[in-house]
């Protein structure tokens, strides 16, 4: 079985503030993929990152780091220096399993106040 | 730009009514999911298909739901009879995997939202 773990169901901050979005993840598999999606206003979700269960290296893009650890199973999402734009719902999503099935977490809305 | 896209966007029914959600996946994508998203339950995964062929439905009500692949351009979600309960956006995603650096990535359409009085 595979599950995703998104236990902030909210996270307000104010501009410019830093903010830490946690994931925590279940699988039985040694390959599986790992993901972060953004959900704005408008709805559509847009994907964010990949990131394969072999390469534990964090990445950087910008404001938005993500720290994935797999001692403790997971993959935390940091965006530095929020915007109001970064105001949305953001899902983590593991990838696993034979048919490589998606799961998601229930997501985190963050709020960025002016 | 090719994206995924999904009709009705928008649809309110009656409970009992047969309400048909399409999906057309981008072109050349293999892999195409569904998922119905509410406030109480997040983003639940329905079915998926590879290759046109389904590989999961486990998700879906069984009794009233039902997921097709016509064709390569086509996914279907169908709901008969239709509840008050069903009330949620469906979302179409779509991706190409095949053990490459795409593998898991999925491309969404931007949602059927579905209200059943």
């Amino acid at each position: 079985a595979q599950k995703v773990t998104q236990a902030q169901t909210e996270i307000s901050v104010v501009e410019k503030e830093d903010v830490t979005l946690d994931c925590v993840y279940e699988t039985r598999d040694t390959t599986y993929y790992l993901f972060w999606y953004k959900q704005p206003p408008s709805g559509e979700l847009v994907f964010l990152i990949r990131r394969n269960s072999f390469d534990e290296q964090n990445e950087i893009s910008g404001r938005y780091s993500w720290n994935f650890q797999k001692s403790t199973s997971s993959f935390n999402f940091t965006i530095t220096a929020s915007q109001v734009v970064d105001s949305a719902v953001y899902f983590c999503a593991l990838c696993s399993g034979g048919y490589q099935k998606v799961t998601f977490g229930t997501g985190t809305k963050l709020q960025v106040i002016p | 730009d090719a994206r995924v896209t999904q009709t009705p966007r928008d649809k309110v029914t009656e409970m009992g009514q047969e309400v048909t959600m399409r999906c057309q996946p981008i072109l050349g994508h293999n892999t195409v999911f569904w998922y119905r998203q509410t406030m109480m339950q997040g983003l639940e995964l329905l079915a998926y298909f590879r290759n046109r062929a389904p590989l999961d439905d486990s998700g879906m009500p069984k009794d009233r739901f039902s997921a097709e692949m016509p064709d390569a351009t086509l996914a279907t979600l169908k709901i008969q009879p239709s509840e008050p309960r069903d009330s949620a956006v469906y979302f179409c995603a779509s991706g190409l995997w095949g053990g490459g650096a795409n593998t898991g990535e999925l491309f969404f359409g931007e949602g059927s939202r579905l209200t059943v009085l």
